[in-house]
């Protein structure tokens, strides 16, 4: 089936530093990606749309001039979380689904990012 | 804004119990997934569901879509503590390609 894969899948970074997430589709291709952001025991919560050759489509209230999308292949998209603080930390996933494929979207692993 | 809810919240039943969790929209939906999220994990694809009032099983889960589309839920008989984790259900956004996720419900299992 449909994989995708992420890394990292841990990372400590000081505050003021920015991180850089990838998420890449093997064996398929994806024109949109998603990004999500998920706190200790609640839901996911949908941060932006990640969209080939495009600019991302962010959700109301995520800045996208912290969270820097780039989405510049039909296999991989990144997230790159600019001069982060403590409250940046958090789990941070990404999906997508095969055009054509199987209904149903693939996470990948997670990104745990913790702010120190 | 469109929201999707479940209920409840947490759940913890001793193992062999049954255990149901029910997903609310505020919205129509034209379809609704189902996925699952391991403690530690990532959600995991279980299933989707189409048709008004449709049931589909899944071994020992049973889910269903309510006549409105509407409404969901997913009931699994005689747990095992293979099945500990969070339930999540999901629906396609009113615009876009996105899904928004339900609130989950955290399953604990008593061995």
């Amino acid at each position: 089936g449909a994989v995708v894969s992420q890394h990292p899948s841990r990372v400590i970074c000081k505050s003021g530093t920015s991180v850089k997430i990838e998420c890449r589709s093997l064996d398929f291709q994806a024109t949109t990606m998603f990004w999500y952001r998920q706190f200790p025991k609640q839901s996911l919560m949908l941060m932006a749309t990640s969209n080939e050759g495009s600019k991302a489509t962010y959700e109301q209230g995520v800045e996208k001039d912290k969270f820097l999308i780039n989405h510049a292949s039909l296999t991989l998209s990144t997230l790159t979380v600019t001069s982060a603080h403590p409250e940046d930390s958090s789990f941070y996933i990404c999906s997508a689904r095969e055009i054509a494929g199987p209904v149903g979207y693939t996470f990948g692993s997670g990104t745990r990012l913790t702010v120190v | 804004g469109q929201q999707v809810m479940q209920i409840p919240q947490y759940q913890h039943v001793q193992e062999g119990e049954d255990f149901t969790t029910y997903c609310n929209s505020s919205t129509t939906l034209s379809n609704i997934q189902w996925y699952k999220q391991r403690p530690g994990g990532h959600p995991v694809f279980l299933i989707q569901l189409v048709k008004s009032g449709e049931v589909k099983k899944q071994k020992r889960l049973t889910f269903q879509f309510g006549e409105a589309k509407k409404n969901s839920s997913l009931h699994i008989t005689a747990t095992q503590t293979t099945d500990v984790g969070t339930y999540f259900c999901a629906g396609p956004a009113s615009s876009a390609s996105k899904i928004i996720f339900g609130s989950g419900t955290r399953l604990s299992i008593r061995p």
